[in-house]
Formats: C-alpha cells, sequence, structure tokens
C-alpha cells in the first residue's frame, strides 16, 4: 500500500517547455487535490477533482490542465511554463461522497519545479 | 471565502516543554477541523482530525480542541521531545464539504 505517489520528484524546465506532473493513489479514494506550496502564501489549491471524469478549479488555476482519466491518476499539466510556477507542488486524495466526509486528506511527497 | 490564521509563525521551545499552537478561521461554519504536520521536504501528514461536532480529539501527546462560535482551535503538545520539531498546519473546509483551506504553519524547534 503506496498511499500517494507523485511523480516526478524534483524537475527544472525553460520558460515555454510542457510538462505532465503524476499522481497516483492505491486507496480508491473519490477525491483528489493538487495543491502548491511557496514561502510566505502557504498551500494553494490549483485544481481538484471529485471522481472519475471530473474536475474543477480551485483558487489558482491559471495556466495549469488537469485530468482524471482513471480514479486512481490525477495529472497535473502545465501547458507552457512560466518562471512564477517555481514551486513545490503536492497531491492528496481522500475517500469522497458515500464514504465518511471526516476523513483525513492523505498528501504525496511533492515535486520540487523549477522554472528558468 | 474561508481564511485560516496560524500564530505563532515560528516557535523554539527547550525539550520537554508543554506548548500550545494557535489556528483561527473566518467562517465558523466547518464540517471538520484537520491538523498536519509537514518535515523538511516531505508532504503533509494527517496528525488530528475534529469533527464539528466534537469539542477535542487526542492522539498520544496531542491534544487539539476546537471551538466553533470563536473560530478557534489549538494544538497542545505535551512533554516536547526534538522530534516533533516540524511546521504545523490546521486546515479546514472553505465552505461544508469543500477542499481544505491551510494556514500559513507553525514552524515548531525543539532544543535538546
Amino acid at each position: 500500500n503506496a498511499g500517494v505517489t507523485q511523480t516526478p520528484k524534483f524537475r527544472v524546465l525553460k520558460t515555454g517547455q510542457s510538462m505532465t506532473l503524476l499522481c497516483a493513489q492505491d486507496m480508491n479514494h473519490e477525491y483528489m487535490y493538487w495543491y502548491r506550496q511557496d514561502p510566505g502564501m502557504g498551500l494553494r489549491l490549483i485544481h481538484y477533482s471529485v471522481g472519475e471524469g471530473t474536475t474543477a478549479k480551485g483558487e489558482v488555476p491559471d495556466g495549469y490542465n488537469v485530468s482524471r482519466l482513471k480514479k486512481q491518476n490525477f495529472l497535473l499539466g502545465l501547458e507552457s511554463a512560466a518562471p512564477s510556477q517555481t514551486s513545490v507542488y503536492f497531491c492528496a486524495s481522500r475517500p469522497g461522497q458515500g464514504s465518511n466526509y471526516n476523513s483525513p486528506l492523505h498528501f504525496g511527497n511533492g515535486t520540487r519545479l523549477t522554472v528558468t | 471565502k474561508q481564511e485560516v490564521t496560524q500564530i505563532p509563525a515560528a516557535l523554539s521551545v527547550p525539550e520537554g516543554e508543554n506548548l500550545v499552537l494557535n489556528c483561527s478561521f473566518t467562517d465558523s461554519a466547518i464540517y471538520n477541523l484537520q491538523w498536519f504536520r509537514q518535515d523538511p521536504g516531505k508532504g503533509l501528514t494527517s496528525l488530528l482530525l475534529i469533527q464539528s461536532s466534537q469539542r477535542e480529539q487526542t492522539s498520544g501527546r496531542l491534544n487539539a480542541s476546537l471551538d466553533k462560535s470563536s473560530g478557534r482551535s489549538t494544538l497542545y503538545i505535551a512533554a516536547s521531545q526534538p522530534g516533533d520539531s516540524a511546521t504545523y498546519l490546521c486546515a479546514v473546509p472553505d465552505s461544508g464539504n469543500t477542499p481544505l483551506v491551510f494556514g500559513k504553519g507553525t514552524r515548531l524547534s525543539v532544543i535538546a
């Protein structure tokens, strides 16, 4: 039982390049989330999903796209990376409706992205 | 929009001390409140979850309390140890059962 796994762990991009961050969970969770963490800003929600095939915008969605084609995977894409997207990205998951609303969030170990 | 504030931003204490971390939130219509721990370079680990109907939760040396009406929660750590050194974050749903909004955390250092 690996929990929430994020790949890659580190990445350096040049401005304008694209990439996809992968989040995989093996806990059969319905809800999945992408957050970014920046010094002085805390954790901010980018996008989230309440089930396979669904996505919704969070607080800071601009410049990112997401897809949830399979229940266990949640992908975060950067189509044209900018230096402002330099951050640590965290994926999280938890059970959804029909299960227990009061279930804690499970986090991956993060992806550290630098855009030069 | 929910806002979560944590005070202090950083705290340094000698080993063995009891300490309290504070969390306040602006919208008291919360579903639950969660406390997390984050070690440097790592993800967040859930410590305690207090449901809206509860007043406190305990896990080992940790005790978290919740006062919804005043929009406050405290995390009490008894007999602190160097291994408790980490950043502690609290989070509440933006509204109802929506995604969590996080405070910026309190960075704790326990000195041996």
